[in-house]
């Protein structure tokens, strides 16, 4: 089956500690991005990549880093400078001509 | 500044009762309007796209609706199945890979 797949599905950190995001997926699509999701509120873009070996900063990118080494990869990296990480992460992803984002089913960040 | 906003925050229907939940934006040259259906604990599953005024799309008990600067998806004889948050969504055209999200509306129907 198509689609896009994150994991874990719940992650705990500690104070201090940086933790990886995955998502992976197998729609041979060129954008992907990430959202961060917090109660009451809209997705917020944390980044996005149009390409492989290039992405962009979206609306909240301090705390956060990624990487696209691979068209169907695009790992986020939760550091200890993001002061409130908890939160619920989105992964999606889009053709060349945007015409909808697919999303993943999301993965919930608690610090402990 | 573009900018999305939906109304109203939360919407408590008795099963039947049909209503409109609201998206208003504000964006430089729309280039798609979506409607994306989100249940708790979940990614948001796609419903509608639409591209310019005047456009209508329909799935089952909904309809989607778009004027030159809003969007509306209404609601017809709903059941509690449909309960869930509702996600408005708009790509501008200068940034041509950004989509822009509004808060959602909580939908609850009861039976």
């Amino acid at each position: 089956d198509g689609g896009i797949t994150q994991s874990p599905k719940y992650l705990f950190r500690k104070e201090g500690q940086n933790v990886t995001l995955s998502c992976e997926q197998n729609l041979n699509h060129d954008a992907m991005y990430w959202y961060r999701q917090d109660p009451g509120q809209g997705l917020r873009l944390i980044y996005y990549s149009q390409i492989v070996n290039d992405f962009q900063k979206g609306d909240i990118a301090e705390g956060y880093s990624v990487s696209r080494e691979k068209k169907e990869s695009f790992p986020l990296t939760v550091t200890s400078a993001q002061k409130n990480p908890t939160a619920f992460y989105l992964c999606a992803s889009s053709p060349r001509e945007a015409l909808r984002a697919f999303f993943g089913q999301g993965t919930r960040l608690t610090v402990v | 500044e573009d900018q999305v906003t939906q109304s109203p925050e939360a919407l408590r229907l008795q099963e039947g009762e049909s209503s409109s939940l609201n998206c208003s934006y504000t964006v430089s040259g729309l280039r798609g309007l979506f409607w994306y259906r989100q249940d708790p604990g979940k990614g948001p599953e796609f419903l509608f796209t639409l591209y310019s005024a005047g456009e209508e799309k329909e799935k089952e008990r909904l309809k989607a609706t778009l004027t030159k600067k809003e969007s509306f998806l209404h609601i017809t004889a709903p059941k509690p199945e449909d309960s869930a948050t509702y996600l408005c969504a708009v790509q501008a055209g200068g940034n041509f890979n950004k989509f822009y999200f509004g808060s959602g509306t909580k939908l609850n129907v009861k039976p």
